[in-house]
């Protein structure tokens, strides 16, 4: 059972453009959102993060944007830029069955910004 | 300080043999977390201590693993009886109090097992 859901499991763009990351979820107690970007033989490198009581958290050239009602989110990143090719992966968080809090994960974007 | 460090970077086992994997995490944090991530998917949550208290355990980690934080600063993550299908990289990350959760952990580089 797939609480955080990637799609796509890749994505190209041109150097410039934007690239736009999906995820979507199906826990609606999760009220933490994160992206992680991962270079191969790297852990994972925190990127960007929402609160559920938001719409858009915006960091230089990375927005996310939230659509609780429809259990939705996306990463945006303007411009993009070769550097910016990575695995990216979408993360939730929220009170789990004990007391504690984890991250639940995407399956990852492989994100290619072609120069 | 050097970030969250964890060795050894690479195992090869044979199936049946034991393995220890050790996690050096920022030194100020309390909280250090165990994922696990296979090819193709992300990192699944194993384990997490704050202090040297381990709190949560998935359904993931079996009765043939086992993690250990004794002094609140390193932990190790041991797998007995190895099985092919543990192979997969194992990531370790710290976080201060519960900011990880809401402002992003810090990982390792992981440890990659392979069980031939």
């Amino acid at each position: 059972d797939q609480q955080v859901k990637q799609n796509s499991p890749s994505l190209s763009v041109q150097e410039g453009r934007i690239s736009i990351l999906n995820c979507d979820y199906t826990n609606s107690m999760f009220d933490y959102f994160l992206w992680y970007k991962k270079y191969p033989a790297e852990g994972p490198t925190f990127l960007i993060s929402i609160s559920s009581i938001k719409d858009k958290n915006e960091d230089g050239r990375f927005t996310v944007f939230l659509n609780k009602s429809a259990k939705h989110l996306s990463l945006h990143i303007v411009p993009s830029q070769p550097g910016d090719s990575a695995v990216y992966f979408c993360a939730a968080s929220g009170v789990s069955s004990g007391s504690a809090r984890q991250l639940t994960f995407g399956s990852g974007t492989q994100l290619t910004v072609l120069p | 300080d050097t970030g969250v460090s964890q060795d050894p970077r690479h195992k090869i086992t044979k199936r049946g043999q034991n393995v220890t994997f050790r996690c050096d995490p920022i030194s100020e944090h309390n909280r250090l977390y165990w994922y696990r991530q296979t090819l193709g998917q992300g990192p699944e949550f194993l384990t997490y201590f704050q202090n040297e208290a381990q709190l949560e355990k998935s359904r993931l980690l079996s009765d043939r693993f086992s993690a250990e934080r004794p002094k609140g600063s390193f932990s190790t993550l041991e797998i007995q009886r190895t099985e092919q299908g543990d192979s997969a990289m194992y990531l370790c990350a710290s976080s201060f109090r519960a900011s990880g959760e809401r402002f992003g952990y810090t990982f390792g580089s992981g440890t990659r097992l392979t069980v031939v």
